[in-house]
This record gives C-alpha cells, sequence and structure tokens, in this order.
C-alpha cells in the first residue's frame, strides 16, 4: 500500500521560502508524476506542479516564477518550495501521486501551512 | 492553459435522488478528465479517472462519461455519506486544472 506523508514547517513569515517535503513508502517513484495541491481555508483545490522521476518538472502559471519542485529518488522524497511567501499562501499542502492516464491516486493527510509577519 | 468550469457551485438534493454535476472544458481534453469527492477536513478521494473508469472500491452507483469539453458526474441514487464537495480535475495537458468545486447539500 503506497503512502504518502507531508512534512515541514508549519508556520512561515511573511517574504520567507515555504518548503515542504513528501515522503514516500510502499511502492516506486519510477513510472509515476508526483504532485503538490493546496487548499486555502474554506476554498477549492489548486493544482501546484509535478515532477517525475527524471526531474522532470511542470508548474502551475499563477505560480511560476515562486515555485521549485524537487525529487531525491535516493530518499524517496519529492520536495515543494515556493519562494516570496505571503498570506495568500496560507493552505494545506498536499502531495500526491499521479500516471499517465490515472491521476492524482494516492494523497498525503494534508499539512497545514500559515504564512504570517 | 485549459479553464475547466464546473457547475452547479452548489446543489441540495434528498436521499435517493438521482444527480450530475458538469464540467466543461475551454479546450479539447478528449477523456482526460477525473473526478473527487472531499469532505470536510478529509483527503480529496478520487472516484472516476479517464472520464469514465471507475475508482476500486467506488459504488457503481457513481458513474462519469463525456469527452472533448463536456463532462457529467452522475449519482444515480444519493446516499446520506455522498453529501461532499466534488471536483473534477482535468488531466489531459499540463497545466492540470481543476474545477471549481460542487457542494452537495441534504435538502
Amino acid at each position: 500500500q503506497v503512502q504518502l506523508q507531508e512534512w515541514g514547517a508549519g508556520l512561515v513569515k511573511t517574504s520567507e521560502t515555504l518548503s515542504l517535503t513528501c515522503s514516500v513508502s510502499g511502492g516506486f517513484l519510477t513510472g509515476f508524476y508526483w504532485s503538490w495541491i493546496r487548499q486555502s481555508p474554506g476554498k477549492g483545490l489548486e493544482w501546484i506542479g509535478d515532477i517525475n522521476y527524471s526531474g522532470t518538472a511542470n508548474y502551475s502559471p499563477s505560480l511560476k516564477g515562486r515555485v521549485t519542485i524537487s525529487i531525491d529518488t535516493s530518499a524517496k522524497q519529492f520536495s515543494l518550495n515556493l519562494n516570496s511567501a505571503t498570506a495568500a499562501d496560507t493552505a494545506v499542502y498536499y502531495c500526491s501521486r499521479g500516471r499517465w492516464l490515472s491521476p492524482l491516486d494516492y494523497w498525503g493527510q494534508g499539512m497545514l501551512v500559515a504564512v504570517s509577519s | 492553459d485549459i479553464q475547466v468550469t464546473q457547475s452547479p457551485s452548489s446543489l441540495s438534493a434528498s436521499v435517493g435522488d438521482r444527480v450530475s454535476i458538469t464540467c466543461r472544458a475551454s479546450q479539447d481534453i478528449r477523456n482526460g478528465l477525473a473526478w473527487y469527492q472531499q469532505k470536510p477536513g478529509k483527503v480529496p478521494k478520487r472516484l472516476i479517472f479517464g472520464s469514465s473508469n471507475l475508482e476500486s472500491g467506488v459504488p457503481p452507483r457513481f458513474s462519469g462519461r463525456g469527452s472533448g469539453t463536456e463532462f457529467t458526474l452522475t449519482i444515480s441514487s444519493l446516499q446520506p455519506e455522498d453529501f461532499a464537495t466534488y471536483y473534477c480535475l482535468q488531466h489531459n495537458r499540463y497545466p492540470f486544472s481543476f474545477g471549481q468545486g460542487t457542494v452537495l447539500e441534504i435538502k
């Protein structure tokens, strides 16, 4: 059974970098893409971006320029960095797994990150 | 980029009702649409992918159809546990995009 777990700082200061990591257990990284999604309080789901085993990443245009997703295949982890954070980045951040024609099947439990001065 | 418009934004229905939710894509996405259910405080759960493929373990009262630009999620006979928020996801072309969500409430 594949399991994903987000971890990182739950409180980030305004203008600093929001950093989260997702650890993957019970499965392989090969053949899948690894995604980040967020949900602001009381709002809908927002796709942030993803990365494949080879390190090729895709990003949401609304966050492009501020977001970087990286992968550490040996550690079975992938990470999200969002710089110049503002209060609008306060959200529950989810990591997830997908593959071609079968998106976002397994999800982490989500992690609330608050951005505040 | 592909925009996904989901409707209605909210829906009030009774147990046993048949309900449908629609997602329209701004461009042809073939069958690249998935549906998710989310209950308050919980992780989204995938119901359908590839427009009409039912996730393992999801009751058959859920069904999806459509291709190109118009897609529908139908629940044939609402059960109490179905009252939740539903989202569609366009997964045919990057960047992926979610619909705005539909809150399904008990009448």
